[in-house]
């Protein structure tokens, strides 16, 4: 399984929104309504912040949105705070090789 | 509360395998599958695959078939990831993962994570 594209990097200020990419194929992405989105703060295991592409699990602030389109999933994040400063990953099921999950590389947000 | 807590940091050699244990509470141990990913030193996450306690079905990911097994323990709510043939690249912070009831389900639940350095 070959690992989704994320861009390494984004940013932005506190109260403005950013969105983040997830680049698959049609074997994963593009071919299944299973794209989730994990948080990661430095030293701690991943949050699940948006699962099944666009539904949040309870808990999970509404600033955080998840759609896709095609072979690409994006993860949304409106009304930037300082805590969301974070690692963010993709992940899709996959029927590639073999049948199960591929992660996307991580994109390092930073609110300025 | 679902609790995964996972076995204490290991230091191996190159060549030899090790076995991480997640011992599940607070929950129906057969009824949710339990993923396992990795993530080397400032790297990103990587699925390996994952287990139904159930019945003991597994899968694993490409790059990792012939080299991994997970199995399970009713028994005890314990599920086990061993990783043979290790080499440096395989030093990593190794996870466990509460997914749900079916395999399309994605890992929401965490262990703690295990450290496992590959060293001669």
């Amino acid at each position: 399984q070959s690992a989704l594209t994320q861009p390494a990097s984004v940013s932005g200020s506190p109260g403005q929104s950013i969105t983040i990419s997830c680049t698959g194929t049609s074997s994963d992405v593009g071919g299944y309504n299973y794209v989730s989105w994990y948080q990661q703060h430095p030293g701690k295991a991943p949050k699940l912040m948006i699962y099944d592409v666009s539904n949040r699990p309870s808990g999970v602030s509404n600033r955080f949105s998840g759609s896709k389109s095609g072979n690409t999933a994006s993860l949304t994040i409106s009304g930037l705070q300082a805590e969301d400063e974070a690692d963010y990953y993709c992940s899709s099921y996959t029927s590639s090789s073999t049948l199960g999950w591929v992660f996307g590389g991580g994109t390092k947000l930073t609110v300025l | 509360q679902v609790q995964l807590v996972q076995s204490g940091a290991e230091v191996k050699k190159p060549g030899a395998s090790v076995k991480v244990s997640c011992k599940a509470s607070g929950y129906t141990f057969t009824s949710y599958y339990m993923h396992w990913v990795r993530q080397a030193p400032g790297q990103g996450l990587e699925w390996m695959g994952i287990i139904n306690p159930s019945g003991g079905s597994t899968s694993y990911a490409q790059k990792f078939q012939g080299r991994v097994t997970m199995t399970r323990d009713t028994s005890t709510s314990t599920v086990y990831m061993e990783l043979s043939s290790l080499r440096s690249e395989d030093t990593a912070v190794y996870y466990c993962a509460r997914g749900g009831h079916f395999v399309v389900v994605p890992a929401a639940h965490w262990g703690q994570g295990t450290l496992v350095t590959v060293s001669s």
